[in-house]
C-alpha cells in the first residue's frame, strides 16, 4: 500500500464544475504539499499546508490531521486548470514522499 | 513566487556519451537541491538530495557512479548522466529550497532526455 493515496486517479469535468481530489496518508506528517503538472511536464507547487484551510483564486486546499487527509477544489472549473494534480507529504526533514497523481481534464 | 530552472529542456543524446543537466534557482539561495525522475503516467522518484557544498545523498537503487551530482553553489546544482543508455530515456526535475525546514520546494520545468 502506497504511504500517499490519491483518487480518483482520472476525473473528467465539464466548464464551470466544481472539483474535489482527495489524498489520504497513512502516517504522521509535518506537511502536504499540492503541486500541479502540466502536459509539458514543469511542476508548479499550488499549496503546501500543515493545518486548516488556504485559499488561491479558485484553489482551496483542506487539511485534517487527525484524519489523516487532505482536498483540493477547484471552483468554477476551466479547460485550462486540465492537469495531473499531485498530492506529496513531508514524512521527515524535507523529503517528499508523492501520490501517483490525478489527471484532471476539463471539457469545453 | 521563486524560480527554479533547468537547463536543457530537452536533450537527445547517443548512447555511451554523457549528458549534464543544469538546475538554477533564479531568485533564492538554494542550501538543498532534489532531483527526481519521472516515467510516463508515473509519479515522480526521489533520485537524490544535495546540500550545497557537500556531497549529494543517494536513494537506495541510484547508481551514485551513473549519475553525478555536484552542488558547487547556492544557486546551481548539476546531474551528469554518465555513459547514457536508451534506458536512462525520462523526464528528469530538480527542485530546491532555501534553508527553513517547512519552505516550499520549487520544481524547475524538467529536462527530457532521449537516449538514442
Amino acid at each position: 500500500k502506497n504511504e500517499v493515496e490519491q483518487s480518483p486517479q482520472n476525473l473528467t469535468a465539464q466548464e464551470g464544475e466544481f472539483i474535489t481530489i482527495n489524498c489520504s496518508y497513512s502516517v504522521g506528517i509535518s506537511a502536504l504539499h499540492w503541486l500541479q503538472q502540466h502536459p509539458g511536464g514543469g511542476i508548479v507547487s499550488l499549496f503546501m499546508l500543515s493545518s486548516g484551510k488556504k485559499k488561491h483564486g479558485r484553489l482551496i486546499a483542506t487539511i485534517n490531521i487527525q484524519e489523516k487527509h487532505s482536498s483540493l477544489h477547484i471552483t468554477a472549473s476551466h479547460p485550462r486548470d486540465s492537469a495531473v494534480y499531485i498530492c506529496a507529504v513531508i514524512l521527515s526533514g524535507s523529503r517528499l514522499t508523492f501520490g501517483e497523481g490525478t489527471q484532471l481534464t476539463v471539457n469545453p | 513566487g521563486a524560480v527554479v530552472s533547468q537547463h536543457p529542456s530537452r536533450v537527445i543524446c547517443k548512447s555511451g556519451t554523457s549528458v549534464k543537466i543544469e538546475c538554477r534557482s533564479l531568485d533564492f539561495q538554494a542550501t538543498t537541491m532534489f532531483w527526481y525522475r519521472q516515467f510516463p503516467k508515473k509519479s515522480l522518484m526521489l533520485m537524490a538530495t544535495s546540500n550545497e557544498g557537500s556531497k549529494a545523498t543517494y536513494e537506495q537503487g541510484v547508481e551514485k557512479d551513473k549519475f553525478l551530482i555536484n552542488h558547487a553553489s547556492l544557486t546551481l546544482s548539476t546531474l551528469t548522466v554518465t555513459s547514457a543508455h536508451p534506458e536512462d530515456s525520462s523526464f528528469y526535475i530538480c527542485s530546491a529550497k532555501g534553508r527553513q525546514l517547512q519552505e516550499t520546494q520549487y520544481f524547475g520545468p524538467g529536462t527530457r532526455l532521449l537516449v538514442l
